[in-house]
């Protein structure tokens, strides 16, 4: 079993709805999650952090943690076309593991 | 905010010869840093985990007299790609953990190694 599972999609949202991205982990233990966003070409970039079960809300961008079910997601409100790149999800205790990242396609 | 520099940000080498990437913690102190392998359309694989002062840790099937990780000081850790081949060519990125109240995970621009 993967330790971070994540749909790969493509996930197609319209623009202005909400994007929701989902991921799933095996580790018990983690205590980190993170979400980045990755263009083509690119490094990944920080988006969300979080640390504990809830919710945690940054502009247009809500992480939500679940630690009994073992799941984190991302939602991005007012979706944008600038939005469309590959979301990573990575978490872990010590060190930080890769899902396989979900193509996320906004269109206009 | 914290920043990661990697460098070089591209390299063309022949079959054969040694490759080293330097990742820098610019604004921050990182005992812990870690090097990731992406190939296209996949995502980042973890290579080793480097810790300052001490051996670097290595995920299975990475090769460590291959890929030898240097993290000499607090701000700077090195992988060197030795007798590079072509199935070496891909996205290398590093990345440095900026400890404090949260932890969070920085990462450098990456290097794109091509091996011909």
């Amino acid at each position: 079993q993967k330790e971070v599972e994540q749909n790969s999609g493509p996930l197609s949202v319209p623009e202005g709805a909400i994007a929701s991205l989902n991921c799933t982990y095996s580790d018990r233990g983690s205590q980190s999650f993170f979400w980045y966003r990755q263009y083509s070409g690119k490094s990944p970039e920080l988006i969300m952090s979080i640390y504990s079960n809830g919710d945690k809300e940054d502009g247009r961008f809500t992480a939500q943690l679940n630690k009994a079910s073992q799941y984190v997601s991302l939602l991005i409100r007012d979706s944008q076309p600038s939005d469309s790149a590959t979301y990573l999800c990575a978490g872990g205790p010590s060190k930080i593991i890769f899902g396989s990242g979900t193509r996320l396609s906004i269109r206009p | 905010g914290a920043v990661v520099s990697q460098h070089p940000s591209r390299v063309i080498c022949k079959s054969g010869t040694s490759v080293k990437i330097e990742c820098r913690s610019l604004d921050f102190q990182a005992t812990t840093m870690f090097w990731y392998r992406q190939f296209p359309k996949q995502s980042l694989m973890l290579m080793a985990t480097s810790n300052e002062g001490s051996k670097a840790t290595y995920e299975q099937g990475v090769e460590k007299d291959k890929f030898l990780i240097n993290h000499a000081s607090l701000t700077l850790s090195t992988l060197t790609v030795t007798s590079a081949h072509p199935e070496d060519s891909s996205f290398y990125i590093c990345s440095a953990i900026s400890t404090g109240s949260n932890e969070k995970l920085f990462f450098g621009s990456g290097t794109q190694l091509s091996v011909l």
